[in-house]
């Protein structure tokens, strides 16, 4: 199995914070990754597909880059409703795995 | 637009079995190149891939090791749906279960049901 992690676990930032959360695989997966947000009590949602494609509705203060093993997703300006759970997620091979999440809150 | 929505009991006894349904809107589940996924959430598990179903010529399934011989996931074409159905089931599979679609673009997850919390407790 692709085991995935994510630093940091968890940060605290301000509204206006430029944020980065990276995401390493024990192996490499080309451009398999995706990205979702998740907020109490609710579904994740998919912002970033191919590791860098932006899904369709996401802000474009979000981006994404990396191939291989190593990603980041970064915020360019935290808005109020971008405090939450951020996950990465392999596609490459099955079992499909999740990063473990960072949270992001104020 | 692609609306999946859950259904099911959320209290389930030691050793039965667990079910739910994922009924489909705005696509058929025998669409090709979509995959349709049921993952669960737990704080001791995080988000854990529990397997899929798809049609391509004909129906496939894949599961993931830790529950491959307790799981089943079927498609239900008549009624647009599919299903979850976890036996022999402990305190442990106490989880937040959700229903995903997949598509072909990158196998990344872009239609979610709502979530079901399950409860295993006698």
């Amino acid at each position: 199995d692709i085991q995935m992690t994510q630093s940091p676990s968890s940060l605290s930032a301000s509204v206006g914070d430029r944020v980065t959360i990276t995401c390493r695989t024990t192996q490499s997966i080309n451009s398999f990754l995706n990205w979702y947000q998740q907020k109490p009590g609710k579904a994740p949602k998919l912002l970033i597909y191919s590791a860098s494609s932006l899904q369709g509705g996401v802000p474009s203060r979000f981006s994404a880059s990396g191939s291989g093993t190593d990603f980041t997703l970064t915020v360019s300006s935290l808005q109020p409703e971008d405090f939450a759970t951020y996950y990465c997620q392999q596609s490459y091979s099955i079992p499909l795995t999740f990063g473990p999440g960072t949270k992001v809150d104020v | 637009q692609v609306q999946l929505q859950q259904s099911g009991p959320g209290l389930v006894k030691p050793s039965h079995t667990l079910s739910l349904t994922c009924a489909i809107s705005g696509v058929s589940v025998s669409s090709h190149g979509a995959a349709w996924n049921w993952i669960r959430q737990s704080p001791s598990r995080g988000l854990e891939w529990l397997g899929r179903t798809y049609y391509m010529s004909k129906w496939y399934s894949d599961y993931a090791v830790s529950v491959r011989s307790r799981i089943t996931i079927n498609p239900d074409t008549s009624r647009n749906q599919f299903s979850l159905h976890l036996n022999s089931v402990t305190p442990e599979d106490t989880a937040v279960y959700y229903c995903t679609r997949a598509g072909s673009r990158n196998y990344d997850f872009d239609y979610w049901g709502q979530g079901t919390l399950v409860t295993v407790s006698s």
